[in-house]
């Protein structure tokens, strides 16, 4: 069965400090993946979404960006975070041959 | 651009009895897909119905099931003999099944929280 992992599941960091969160997926190939934000008592935004290695499409203007440097592998990053950065971030991954997504665990960031 | 509304931040029910959420969306579209997905305090999200536009049946998962208005653009969420542990925020999304499409992400409501009282 397929699992995917987040981490870390918590996150504090300063204002201007850089950022890499992890998400892996296991026991399928060539998964989309997908980074969504979730702000305080908001749905979910997407930020964005990979058909595949190295292929990376941004949803929002803004200072992240997102990596896939294994197939099974999707990075969020950030050379310098904002306050506005805090919520909590979803990756996701779905089949070629489906179109509902499934969720990890998710990370919480807090920038102070 | 796609939106999804939902008009109710938060319903309470009483356990055992039948809680129905409601969700309307905009889209100039004729195939895509619908989901409902919950989110316990834990916070992951979990995928509890879909519907396939093309379908005229509605959706049904043991307890939960759907009313799909293709016409009303409405999808709404039924619960019956809720539980305390079905205590969640619940989220309706919505998908485009075009070509390529598929690849784009999910566009969410805000959410419904809902409570179950014991």
């Amino acid at each position: 069965s397929q699992t995917i992992h987040q981490w870390p599941a918590t996150l504090v960091q300063p204002v201007g400090s850089p950022l890499s969160l992890e998400c892996t997926v296991e026991g399928t190939s060539n998964p989309n993946l997908y980074w969504y934000r979730q702000a305080a008592g908001r749905g979910l935004q997407l930020l964005f979404y990979s058909v595949g290695i190295g292929q990376i499409s941004s949803e929002v203007p803004q200072n992240l960006s997102a990596s896939r440097p294994q197939d099974r592998q999707f990075i969020l990053s950030s050379k310098k975070l904002l306050l506005s950065d805090s919520g909590f971030y979803l990756c996701a991954w779905s089949s070629l041959a489906q179109y509902e997504q499934y969720f990890g665990p998710g990370t919480r960031l807090t920038v102070t | 651009a796609q939106t999804v509304t939902q008009s109710q931040p938060e319903m309470s029910v009483q356990e055992a009895e039948t809680v129905t959420l409601s969700c309307t969306y905009d889209t100039s579209e004729s195939d895509y897909y619908l989901f409902w997905y919950k989110q316990p305090p834990s916070r992951q999200m979990i995928l509890v119905i879909r519907q396939e536009a093309y379908k005229q049946q509605n959706a049904t998962e043991n307890r939960f099931s759907v009313n799909f208005q293709k016409a009303a653009k409405s999808f709404s969420l039924k619960i019956s003999d809720s539980q305390l542990g079905d205590a969640a925020m619940y989220f309706c999304a919505y998908r485009s099944a075009r070509w390529g499409g598929g690849a784009d992400g999910l566009t969410f409501g805000k959410g419904t929280h809902l409570i179950i009282q014991p």
